[in-house]
C-alpha cells in the first residue's frame, strides 16, 4: 500500500496564477483533509471531507477550492494564488471522521512569488 | 477551542540519553496522535493514543486523560531520533469536525 500521496512534491507561482494539488489514498478511509503548515503556526486544516460526496469548511478556507472526485481521491486547488498561501500543504486521510487515527502524505511545498 | 501545549519546546541530547516529551490539552479528546517530523518534512506517525500506554521499540507513549495530558518517553536515543515532534488532538466537543489541533512542537536534537 502506498497509503497517501500527494503530487506535486514542489511548486513555484507567480500571485494571481491557479492550480490544483493532488491527493490519493489508498486504505478505503472515508475521511480526507488539507491542512496547511507554517512557521510557528503547526499545521491547520483548511478544508475536510467526512464522506465521498461531502466536503466542508475548516478553519481556513479563504482563497481554496476542494474537490472530492471519489473515495480516494480529495484535490485542493488556489484560483488566484497569493504570497500568504506560500506554505507547506499536507493531505491527510482517516477510517471515520471524529475517533480514529489520522495518516499523512508527504506534503507538497508551494511558493508564490 | 481545545488548547494543546508541548514540553519543552527545545530539547538537545547525547545519543545514548533518556527523554521525555509532555502534552497538555484542555478540554476531553476524541483522538490523540503523536508525530515526527523528520528533517525532510514528513510527518510520521507514531502513536494514536486517546488513553492508556503504548510501546514500539524504543519510543513508549502514556495518554492520561481524565487529567489531560500525554508523555512520549524516547530511550536510547539515536541521531536519527532528531526532527520536531507533534502532539495532536482532536477535541471531544461538537464542534471538532475532525479536525487534528497540533501542538507548537518539541524540537530535538540529537548529537552523536
Amino acid at each position: 500500500n502506498a497509503g497517501v500521496t500527494q503530487t506535486p512534491k514542489f511548486q513555484v507561482l507567480k500571485t494571481g496564477q491557479s492550480m490544483t494539488l493532488q491527493c490519493a489514498q489508498d486504505m478505503n478511509h472515508n475521511s480526507m483533509y488539507w491542512y496547511r503548515q507554517d512557521p510557528g503556526m503547526g499545521l491547520r486544516l483548511i478544508y475536510y471531507s467526512a464522506s465521498e460526496g461531502t466536503t466542508d469548511k475548516g478553519e481556513v478556507p479563504n482563497g481554496y477550492n476542494v474537490s472530492r472526485l471519489n473515495k480516494r481521491e480529495f484535490s485542493l486547488r488556489l484560483e488566484s494564488a497569493a504570497p500568504s498561501q506560500t506554505s507547506v500543504y499536507f493531505c491527510a486521510s482517516g477510517r471515520e471522521l471524529l475517533s480514529y487515527e489520522q495518516y499523512f502524505g508527504p506534503g507538497t511545498r508551494l511558493t508564490v512569488t | 477551542g481545545i488548547q494543546v501545549e508541548q514540553s519543552p519546546p527545545d530539547l538537545i541530547l547525547q545519543e545514548g540519553a533518556n527523554s521525555t516529551l509532555r502534552c497538555n490539552f484542555s478540554d476531553s479528546v476524541n483522538n490523540l496522535q503523536w508525530f515526527h517530523q523528520n528533517p525532510w518534512g514528513q510527518l510520521i506517525n507514531l502513536f494514536y493514543i486517546p488513553s492508556g500506554t503504548k510501546q514500539n521499540g524504543r519510543l513508549s507513549a502514556t495518554t492520561v486523560a481524565t487529567e489531560r495530558y500525554s508523555l512520549l518517553y524516547i530511550s536510547s536515543s539515536q541521531t536519527t531520533d532528531s526532527g520536531v515532534y507533534f502532539c495532536a488532538v482532536v477535541g471531544a466537543g461538537g464542534t471538532s469536525y475532525g479536525k487534528l489541533t497540533f501542538g507548537q512542537g518539541t524540537i530535538l536534537t540529537v548529537h552523536p
